[in-house]
């Protein structure tokens, strides 16, 4: 199973929005409404920010939100805050397993 | 409150196997999937299995058929990670995850992980 496709890296000014997007094949994203998407501090454990395609966990500011069309999902970051600088990852089912994408650094400028 | 605990960092020789354990608490173990995720240094997420803690049922990445073995004991509410046959390109921090579980199911929803334990494999 291919790790799913996400832009190595993208920036963003405080207040702006940024969307970030992850690619998969009709195996994985585009079979599923299965995808998450993670944020990634420096030396923490991931956090779970959308699951389900764009459901927000309770705590998850609705400036995260998520989306998905064909074999591509995407994380969309609006009205953007220094403490959102990061790693994201997604993630998909497929099939009977998992596979990430391989992460995309988010710089606030 | 929930949390994964998992055991501390372990240095280990090419060739030998590594077992990490992953204690829960603040929710019924048996509920929910339990997902093994691992990190290399300055990489990205890789999944690796899951566990059904009430069944004992697992599903490992096809990558990892035959080196990995999950395990899980009910009665201290603890899921094991061990790898065998390990190489100096398996040094990764190893992270437990909580599945969210909707419809009972393993939904690759990973909403608690574990603090992470790192594995380093050196000769």
């Amino acid at each position: 199973q291919s790790a799913l496709t996400q832009p190595r890296s993208v920036s963003g000014s405080p207040g702006q929005s940024v969307t970030i997007s992850c690619t998969g094949t009709s195996s994985d994203v585009g079979s599923y409404n299965y995808v998450s998407w993670y944020q990634q501090h420096p030396g923490k454990a991931p956090k779970l920010m959308i699951y389900d395609v764009s459901q927000r966990p309770s705590g998850v500011p609705d400036r995260f939100s998520g989306a998905k069309s064909g074999n591509t999902a995407s994380l969309t970051i609006s009205g953007l805050q220094a403490e959102d600088e990061a790693d994201y990852y997604c993630c998909s089912n497929a099939g009977r397993s998992g596979v990430f994408g391989g992460g995309t650094k988010l710089t606030v400028l | 409150q929930l949390q994964l605990v998992q055991s501390g960092t372990e240095v280990k020789k090419p060739g030998a196997s590594v077992k990490v354990s992953c204690k829960a608490s603040g929710y019924s173990f048996t509920g929910y999937y339990l997902h093994w995720v691992r990190q290399a240094p300055g990489q990205g997420l890789e999944w690796m299995g899951w566990i059904n803690p009430n069944t004992g049922g697992t599903d490992y990445a096809q990558k990892f058929q035959g080196l990995v073995t999950m395990t899980r004991d009910t009665s201290i509410s603890t899921a094991y990670m061990e790898l065998s046959r390990l190489r100096s390109d398996d040094t990764a921090m190893y992270y437990c995850a909580r599945d969210l579980g909707l419809e009972g199911a393993a939904n690759y929803f990973f909403d608690y992980w574990g603090q992470g334990t790192l594995v380093t494999v050196s000769s």
